[in-house]
């Protein structure tokens, strides 16, 4: 069985602060683990994802994830956020032994000015 | 290039009536979700296809919920008869292969809200 958690329902950063989305994932065989955002009013796309390759992924508008085995996790970070970062920020994972990919429940985030 | 294509965008109706919602995945995806968002429950999958088939419908909430991809470029969702229960945002989403490892391209939803 698959699963992920993200911690943190909503997180609140202020304009050029770090991003960091949480997230921690549980699977029996390697995973490849993604991370969709979904502005207002739209559906899902693809931020960045992790295939077996680099443990350290770069993906769109600067975002970046580490996968760690050790822990389990995929956070998301950015270094410096942006207005245009509100939204909502979803981790999911999959493998081979199935092709249904697990979504979180998603962390909202907002970005003051 | 066309991404996932949705009809309709948002629809309102009586409870007990029929809702149809469409689909065209994008050209050349051989696998074909729909998912359901409400704010309680997150992102659900209902229904997954590969190549046409209905290979998991394990995520259909009951009955008066049906899907059908007669072709590699439609399908449809149906609920009927309606409830209010059923209000939520409906995804279809395509990828290219089975989806394990691949990018799954969402439509931008269809908005059900039933009175």
């Amino acid at each position: 069985a698959q699963s992920v958690t993200q911690l943190g329902s909503h997180v609140s950063v202020s304009e050029g602060a770090l991003v960091l989305l949480r997230c921690n994932y549980s699977s029996s065989v390697p995973p490849y683990l993604f991370w969709y955002v979904q502005y207002p009013n739209q559906g899902l796309q693809l931020l960045l994802k992790y295939t077996s390759a680099a443990t350290l992924v770069k993906g769109i508008n600067g975002f970046e994830a580490e996968f760690k085995k050790s822990e389990t996790s995929f956070h998301l970070t950015k270094p410096s956020a942006h207005m245009s970062d509100a939204a909502e920020y979803f981790c999911a994972v999959s493998n081979t032994g199935g092709f249904k990919t697990i979504f979180g429940a998603g962390t909202r985030l907002f970005v003051k000015a | 290039d066309a991404g996932v294509i949705q009809s309709p965008r948002h629809e309102v109706t009586e409870m007990g009536q029929e809702v149809t919602l469409r689909c065209k995945p994008i050209s050349g995806h051989n696998s074909l979700f729909w998912y359901r968002q409400t704010m309680m429950r997150g992102l659900e999958l209902l229904i997954y296809f590969n190549n046409n088939v209905p290979i998991d419908d394990s995520g259909m909430p009951e009955d008066r919920f049906s899907a059908k991809m007669p072709n590699a470029s439609f399908s449809t969702l149906k609920i009927q008869p309606s409830e209010p229960r059923d209000s939520a945002v409906y995804f279809c989403a395509s990828s290219p292969s089975t989806g394990v490892g691949h990018t799954i391209y969402f439509g931008e939803g269809s908005w059900l809200t039933v009175v």
